[in-house]
C-alpha cells in the first residue's frame, strides 16, 4: 500500500508546455518535500513545505501544500529539457521524526 | 547533497556472498537513515540510526540484513547471503536533528547487482 500516491507516474512533454504533478495521501503530514533525481544520483531536495495551504515558487516551478497537509501538487510553467528527472515526494507523518515516507515517483520528460 | 558520501557506488555480488555499504553522513549530522530503491520506484525506508543506536529498524528485512552507527567511523549496511532481489540502489541521508522538517541530504547512493 502507498501511502503517498504520486500522479501521474510518466509524463512526456515538449518544450515549452506546463505540467502538474500530483501527490494525495489519507494521511497529514507535518511537512512534505519535493525531490528530483537524475539517473544515477542520489536525491535533490528542491522544496519543504510545512503549513497547510503554503505556496512556494522555485523561479518556473511551484508547489502548493493542500489545506489539511495530506496532498502537494508540484507545477511547472514552460518546462525545458533541462527539466527532465524523477520527481519525488515525500512527507513526515504528523509527531514522527525525520522518517521520510516517498511517493513512486513522477517520471518527467521534456523534449526540445 | 554534496556533503554525504556513499560508497562503494558500484558492487557485484554473486549470490551468497556478504555485501557491505558504507555512509559518511554530512560534517555535524549525527543522524543517519537508509533506503533502497528498486527500478523505476520510489524509496523505501529501511532503517534509522544515531550515533550507536539503532531507533528504527522497521523497514528493514529480519532476515540477513542489518546496521550500525558506531561511535567511530561510517554507517553501515550489511546483507548477508544476498540475493538477486537484493539487487538494488541503497541510498544513505543524513540530518542534524530528529525532529524537524524532514530535509534530508542525500548521498549518491550504492548499486548492487547480485548475479
Amino acid at each position: 500500500t502507498q501511502l503517498l500516491e504520486q500522479s501521474p507516474q510518466f509524463l512526456s512533454i515538449q518544450e515549452g508546455e506546463n505540467l502538474t504533478v500530483y501527490c494525495n495521501s489519507s494521511s497529514v503530514f507535518s511537512s512534505l518535500q519535493w525531490y528530483r533525481q537524475e539517473p544515477g544520483e542520489g536525491p535533490v531536495l528542491l522544496v519543504t513545505v510545512v503549513t497547510g495551504g503554503e505556496v512556494k515558487k522555485l523561479k518556473r516551478l511551484t508547489f502548493q501544500f493542500g489545506d489539511a497537509r495530506k496532498d502537494s501538487s508540484l507545477h511547472i510553467t514552460a518546462a525545458q529539457p533541462g527539466d527532465t528527472g524523477l520527481y519525488l515526494c515525500a512527507g513526515v507523518i504528523t509527531g514522527g521524526y525525520n522518517k521520510l515516507i516517498f511517493g513512486a515517483g513522477t517520471r518527467l520528460a521534456v523534449h526540445p | 547533497n554534496a556533503g554525504v558520501m556513499q560508497n562503494p557506488r558500484h558492487l557485484v555480488r554473486r549470490r551468497g556472498q556478504e555485501a557491505r555499504l558504507r555512509c559518511s553522513p554530512m560534517k555535524g549530522h549525527s543522524h543517519v537513515y537508509w533506503y533502497r530503491q528498486l527500478p523505476e520506484e520510489g524509496l523505501k525506508f529501511m532503517v534509522y540510526l544515531q550515533k550507536e543506536n539503532i531507533i528504527d529498524e522497521s523497514g528493514m528485512p529480519k532476515e540477513r540484513f542489518s546496521a550500525e552507527f558506531p561511535k567511530e567511523g561510517p554507517s553501515i549496511l550489511r546483507i548477508q547471503q544476498v540475493v538477486r532481489g537484493d539487487s538494488a540502489a541503497y541510498f544513505c541521508a543524513s540530518s542534524a536533528g530528529a525532529a524537524g522538517t524532514g530535509e534530508l541530504f542525500f548521498g549518491e547512493g550504492s548499486r548492487l547487482t547480485v548475479l
